[in-house]
């Protein structure tokens, strides 16, 4: 079966830190890849996707950036932490090219508070 | 874009009592989802619907999509304290999803 993972699971990090957070997962071959951003009181914003190595499609303008290193590995980053970077983050998989009638499937997700 | 709005925000129930959540597109749905959240973890996925008039059900828990695949509803029959968390409709936007903003639900004892 398949599993998906986040780490950490959570992390205090100052304004102006980098940021490294990973999703990982097990049980199938090139997934479509998302990571997801759910602010206090908001719905889940979506940051990037992917659909292969290397391929990476940016939803929203901002100071991160997502990496997919490896068919199973997807990677958000930043340089420079900013306060409005908080909020808890959704690593999700799925599997299809048509991109309608995938279903998502997500991990227990990053609870970030930059400070 | 598609944008998705959900009723009510939250709501507070009694636990036996039936209850129902709603979702509406601002598009024809291709594709609707729904997701159960508790606090501080990543989403369950529970049903998908595509088909206008579909209904699904799982345990206690029915999603419908009406027919002109516009709109979605969720009924919890017999609430229990297991039901409370948050309640999200998703439909596909191109090859993303695109979420509400949620239904709060917590079941009273």
């Amino acid at each position: 079966s398949q599993t998906i993972h986040q780490w950490p699971a959570t992390l205090v990090q100052p304004v102006g830190s980098p940021l490294s957070l990973e999703c990982t997962v097990e049980g199938t071959s090139n997934p479509n890849l998302y990571w997801y951003r759910q602010a206090a009181g908001r719905g889940l914003q979506l940051l990037f996707y992917s659909v292969g190595i290397g391929q990476i499609s940016s939803e929203v303008p901002q100071n991160l950036s997502a990496s997919r290193p490896q068919d199973r590995q997807f990677i958000l980053s930043s340089k420079k932490l900013l306060l409005s970077d908080s909020g808890f983050y959704l690593c999700a998989w799925s599997v299809g090219a048509s991109g309608r009638g995938e279903t998502q499937y997500f991990g227990p997700g990053t609870r970030l508070l930059v400070l | 874009s598609q944008e998705l709005e959900q009723s009510p925000q939250s709501l507070i129930v009694q636990e036996g009592k039936n209850l129902t959540i709603n979702c509406t597109s601002s598009k024809t749905l291709y594709g609707l989802y729904w997701y159960k959240q508790k606090y501080g973890e990543g989403l369950i996925f529970l049903m998908m619907l595509q088909k206008g008039g579909e209904e699904k059900s799982h345990e206690k828990i029915t999603a419908k999509l009406d027919e002109k695949k516009q709109q979605s509803s969720l009924h919890i029959t017999a609430s229990q304290p297991s039901h409370a968390g948050i309640y999200l409709c998703g439909a596909d936007d191109g090859n993303k999803l695109v979420f509400g903003a949620g239904t709060i639900l917590r079941v009273k004892s």
